[in-house]
């Protein structure tokens, strides 16, 4: 079955320090990988997605099937960057696609 | 409107009764996701709406929970005979496509 672990319930950093926010995944076939962010009082939104390599607000992750890792990193962090942070795996069966949300972490940064 | 809207925000109920959460999905979108996430929990996915297909209940956690879509519209999501345990916010999402899911405001649910 599928699963997301994101081991971390909270990190707290200064502003300017780097972020690494991790998350491993167990899949058998082939994933998608997404981050997933929640700011106060905001609706949950997609921040960004594997397939896309993009960076958005400077964040960044790679997609790492031989660690089944996707680890969401920033090498700056912004007050602004304080929020809740999910990892998300689709999977497809058939036609039907669905979203595992891992149990997301708290990011704090502290000015 | 231009999100998901979700109603009621809040919702609080006496343990044993049934309660009706409802969702407006982004006109458009063929998909319709239900989730709950409980303190201190991940998103815990319930259903899933996709066109006319069969919704895929793997989620649901029993058969007091039950969800209906009319069409590619609204949907609501009924919980029969209220647990404690079932105190949560729960989500609704749509998709138009197979890569972004937008999200509603939540329902709070709190079973006393």
């Amino acid at each position: 079955a599928q699963r997301v672990t994101q081991p971390e319930k909270l990190l707290s950093v200064f502003k300017g320090a780097p972020v690494e926010l991790k998350c491993n995944y167990s899949y058998s076939g082939s994933p998608e990988l997404f981050w997933y962010v929640q700011y106060s009082r905001q609706r949950l939104q997609l921040l960004l997605r594997h397939i896309s390599r993009e960076s958005i607000k400077g964040f960044t992750a790679d997609l790492n099937k031989g660690e089944t890792s996707f680890h969401l990193k920033k090498p700056f962090a912004q007050e602004e960057d304080s929020a809740m942070y999910y990892c998300a795996l689709k999977t497809v069966t058939g036609a039907n696609s669905k979203l595992t949300f891992g149990k997301g972490i708290t990011l704090s940064v502290r000015p | 409107g231009a999100g998901v809207s979700q109603s009621p925000s809040n919702k609080v109920t006496e343990k044993g009764k049934d309660v009706e959460l409802r969702c407006d999905p982004i006109s458009g979108h063929t998909a319709l996701y239900w989730y709950r996430q409980r303190l201190g929990q991940g998103l815990e996915f319930l259903i899933y709406f996709q066109g006319n297909s069969a919704p895929d209940k793997s989620g649901l956690p029993s058969d007091r929970f039950s969800a209906e879509r009319t069409g590619e519209s609204v949907s609501t999501l009924t919980i029969q005979r209220t647990q404690q345990e079932d105190s949560a916010v729960y989500l609704c999402a749509s998709s138009l496509d197979r890569y972004e899911q937008f999200f509603g405001p939540g329902t709070r649910l709190t079973v006393l």
